[in-house]
């Protein structure tokens, strides 16, 4: 069972400068890795979907996965206060059943 | 745009109650999860199913009932509730082999 660790807890970052976030995982059979923003008391907005290694841009947001390392990030560029959320990486294996499983979340504070 | 409901949006009850969380996708999808989330744990899936009268065992299912009655609906069944069961439920749905999962706008039910 895929195993998920992401870091850091919270992150505090003043407005325009870079937020980065980082999920670890056990094994390297997912091919679907996405990250997630969710205001508080809101439901899930995806923010990148990435499917192979390498880096996807949407926007101001950033996704990097390296499945040789087990490691998968979110760069925030120029983050605003509107983007003070939890953020939220999942993943899972493209097939039969895709359920998702989930980092724990990482709470960001944008300061004006 | 796939869409996903649930209902109730917000629920209270007290310790032993009996709790139906209903979800609904209109989406021909095949694949129905239930997740719930709580913080410092992400989501973590409870049941799913990959059609109607099918119901597969997540990874915390433990006092928690699902029936999937049609393609569209799916049920959770909450039959003895304890507050250990306050929390956020996310409903997700998507067609078999896709690697999008949409969400619905989860049900916040409270244990007293």
């Amino acid at each position: 069972q895929q195993k998920v660790q992401q870091s850091p807890e919270s992150l505090t970052v003043s407005e325009g400068a870079m937020a980065s976030l980082n999920c670890t995982f056990s094994d390297g059979t997912s091919d679907n890795f996405r990250w997630y923003r969710q205001h508080s008391g809101k439901g899930l907005e995806v923010l990148v979907s990435i499917f192979s290694d390498g880096e996807k841009e949407e926007g101001r947001f950033t996704a990097h996965l390296n499945r040789a390392s087990l490691h998968v990030s979110l760069h925030i560029r120029e983050p605003q206060p509107s983007d003070s959320a939890v953020y939220l990486c999942a993943m899972s294996k493209t097939g039969f059943a895709s359920a998702l499983t989930f980092g724990s979340g990482t709470k960001v504070i944008v300061l004006p | 745009e796939a869409a996903v409901t649930q209902s109730p949006r917000n629920k209270v009850t007290v310790t032993g109650g009996n709790v139906t969380l209903s979800c609904r996708q209109t989406n021909s999808h095949n694949y129905m999860y239930w997740y719930r989330q709580d913080t410092g744990h992400g989501l973590r899936l409870i049941h799913y199913s990959y059609g109607a009268g099918n119901l597969q065992i997540g990874d915390v299912p433990d006092g928690y009932k699902a029936t999937r009655t049609t393609q569209e609906d799916f049920f959770l069944l909450l039959e003895l509730a304890s507050p250990s069961q306050t929390s956020l439920y996310f409903c997700a749905s998507n067609r078999q082999g896709a690697k999008e999962q949409y969400f619905g706008p989860g049900t916040r039910l409270t244990v007293l």
